[in-house]
């Protein structure tokens, strides 16, 4: 069992580049989560999947598109990168049907926009 | 508008000695609180649930406390150890709301 995975590790990037983060989950669960981590700041949600099929934004989606492949997939695409996307990104998986779902959280890809 | 607020920022122990980290939240309504233990470099690990009805729960040397009545918890570690040394992070659950999340609490474990 991996858990859950997420590549790449690390990434530069100039401003204006595009590029796609890929999520993966083992575990069979229904729901996956795309956040971001800011030095001084809680994580903050920029989009979800309830189920596969399904895709909502959360708090801070500008600038963000996702893709949910299948139950398993879930990527996160930037399309014209900016310095305000410099973070640390986190994928989580969980099952949504539990009225209180436990996170799973993948390793991060740590972003620089430069 | 739904906050967490935890404390302290930081925290520099000996290893052996006890720790509280605490939390305090104004999410309404509440569903439940977990407390996270972010290793450097790696992703968030459930640590414990708190729901409405739970005032302590315990998951080996880590011991949880919840009073919902003053939207405060604890989370109490015991003789800690070096491999404590990690981030803390308080989330608040609320109804189907994202999730709120604490900037969480540094601790670092020394010998």
């Amino acid at each position: 069992n991996a858990g859950v995975t997420q590549t790449p590790k690390f990434q530069v990037l100039k401003t204006g580049q595009s590029m796609t983060l890929q999520c993966a989950q083992d575990m069979n669960h229904n729901s996956m989560y795309w956040y971001r981590q800011d030095p001084g700041m809680g994580l903050r949600l920029i989009y979800y999947s309830a189920s596969e099929g399904t895709t909502d934004k959360g708090e801070v989606p500008n600038g963000y598109n996702v893709s949910r492949l299948n139950k398993r997939e879930f990527s996160l695409r930037l399309e014209s990168a900016a310095p305000s996307q410099t973070s640390v990104y986190f994928c989580a998986s969980g099952e949504g049907y539990d009225p209180h779902p436990t996170l799973f959280f993948g390793p991060g890809t740590r972003l620089t926009v430069l | 508008k739904n906050q967490v607020e935890q404390s302290p920022q930081s925290l520099i122990i000996l290893e052996g000695k006890n720790c509280t980290l605490q939390c305090n939240y104004t999410v309404s309504p509440f569903s439940n609180l977990r407390w996270y233990k972010q290793d450097t470099g790696r992703g968030p690990v459930s640590l414990t649930i708190m729901t409405f009805s739970e005032n302590t729960k315990s998951n080996g040397r880590y011991t949880a406390t919840l009073d919902a009545d003053t939207k405060q918890s604890s989370l109490h570690i015991t003789a800690s150890q070096l491999s404590d040394s990690a981030s803390y992070i308080c989330v608040v659950r609320s109804g189907n709301t994202p999730l709120v999340f604490g900037k969480g609490t540094r601790l670092s474990v020394i010998a």
